[in-house]
């Protein structure tokens, strides 16, 4: 079974710095994806970046990276440069395989400081 | 920019009453999901679907659930006899099955309300 553990309920982040939203994975399938979700007070959810368990470089999509240390079971999100319109709720999920279901994380709900 | 939709935003109910909640996916994915939050919660997954079937279920996805494909663009999820305990956000899934690791694009929601 997968297992996704994000320990941080709350955090916050000064505007314009950068932040780092931890999320560990547990799963014996040798290859999975890693996924991260926004989920803003408005409630929909929209996908930020996504890594691969087999890929060699960490995933970057404009401010947001993916700090993945596979040996670890660990895929953090950093934001750099936070926005006002960044504060949210962050979800991590994995999955197995095209067609898997997601299974998320109990999230983290980021609130940044002007 | 393709988007999934769904209708209704809002829903509130009478328990024991059936609901039906309306998904249209991105129109050339293959693989649609629904899943639940409840208030405060974690996101649940309840159903996938696959080739006009389901290809899995969770615990949650009992006899009072059902999921249909009833034309080319429409994925509904029916709840039979609503309870207090199905209140929450209900939100559809799909991607496009074209191998690999592909995202699973989510609608708006529904905000379902059980009295």
């Amino acid at each position: 079974a997968q297992k996704i553990t994000q320990t941080q309920p709350g955090m916050f982040v000064q505007e314009k710095e950068a932040v780092t939203l931890d999320c560990t994975y547990d799963t014996s399938d040798p290859s999975y994806g890693l996924f991260w979700y926004k989920q803003p007070s408005s409630g929909e959810m929209i996908f930020l970046i996504y890594q691969g368990s087999y890929d060699q470089q960490n995933a970057t999509e404009g401010r947001y990276s993916l700090n993945f240390q596979k040996a670890r079971k660990s895929a953090n999100l950093v934001i750099s440069a936070s926005q006002l319109g960044d504060s949210a709720m962050y979800f991590c999920a994995m999955k197995k395989s095209s067609g898997d279901k997601l299974t998320f994380g109990t999230g983290t709900r980021l609130a940044v400081r002007p | 920019e393709p988007e999934v939709t769904q209708t209704p935003s809002h829903q509130v109910t009478q328990m024991g009453q059936e609901v039906i909640l309306r998904c249209v996916p991105i129109s050339n994915h293959l693989y649609f999901y629904w899943y639940r939050q409840i208030l405060g919660q974690k996101v649940e997954f309840l159903v996938s679907f696959y080739n006009n079937e389901i290809s899995e279920k969770s615990e949650i996805f009992d006899d009072q659930f059902s999921v249909e494909r009833p034309d080319g663009s429409n994925f509904t999820l029916k709840i039979r006899s609503t309870k207090l305990e199905d209140s929450a956000m209900y939100f559809c899934a799909s991607s496009g099955g074209g191998g690999g690791q592909e995202t699973q694009y989510f609608g708006p929601g529904t905000r379902l309300l059980v009295l």
